[in-house]
């Protein structure tokens, strides 16, 4: 009974390449949700997605950032011409329906650009 | 900013103290949780209150919550060496469905 998996767990790319970020809900599960923890601090909410749908992205940067959640596959976090404030732990959680009250984390990705 | 704060920041004991936590946030709140988050590991959810239960327990936690002050505690007994952890409280907003997280407290429990 997998839970929610992420890969890469971790990720190096220079500034200005592409960072795609994959997560796998657990078996079942139709909502996911992404957020991202700079260094010492708490997870900060990006994007709410259910299959094929975004249902909020008000904390998704306007530029660079995209998320996607196709009705096949994985959900992908694409960050587009990175930069050095990019680096973070970048976490998936996903959950059965809307209104769940309990979000399961995968173990999360950490980007470093250099 | 919505996000709540916890505070202390850092806390530092002996095993076999008890250890408390504190949490406040800003909005009408559906429920708040907790969770225990390793060093450079994913999150571990710990336990959810609603907002209309006043305390709870699960195991060594006990968890209490004050909407009238929003606010909450998490108070762990008789700690462990393995507690050490950073601990977030989230919110989740009246009609929403993300997380809001605390800035967390990063917990060392000493042998």
């Amino acid at each position: 009974n997998a839970g929610v998996m992420q890969n890469p767990r971790h990720l190096v790319r220079r500034r200005g390449q592409e960072a795609r970020l994959r997560c796998s809900p657990v078996k079942g599960h139709s909502h996911v949700y992404w957020y991202r923890q700079l260094p010492e601090e708490g997870l900060k909410f990006m994007v709410y997605l259910q299959k094929e749908n975004i249902i909020d992205e008000s904390g998704m940067p306007k530029e660079r950032f995209s998320a996607e959640f196709p009705k096949e596959g994985p959900s992908i976090l694409r960050i587009q011409q990175v930069v050095r404030g990019d680096s973070a732990a970048y976490f998936c959680a996903s959950s059965p329906g809307q209104r769940m009250e309990t979000q399961y984390f995968g173990p999360g990705t950490r980007l470093l650009v250099l | 900013s919505q996000q709540g704060e916890e505070d202390p920041q850092a806390l530092s004991i002996q095993e076999g103290e008890n250890a408390t936590m504190n949490c406040s946030y800003k909005t009408s709140i559906n429920n708040l949780q907790w969770y225990r988050q390793n060093s450079g590991r994913g999150l571990v959810h710990l336990i959810l209150i609603r907002s209309n239960e006043r305390e709870k327990h699960s195991g060594r936690l006990r968890v209490t919550l004050d909407t009238s002050k929003k606010s909450s505690s998490l108070l762990i007994t008789a700690s462990r060496a393995a507690d050490t952890a950073s601990y977030f409280c989230a919110t989740d907003a009246l009609s929403t469905d993300k997380l809001i997280f605390g800035t967390g407290t990063r917990l060392q429990v000493f042998p």
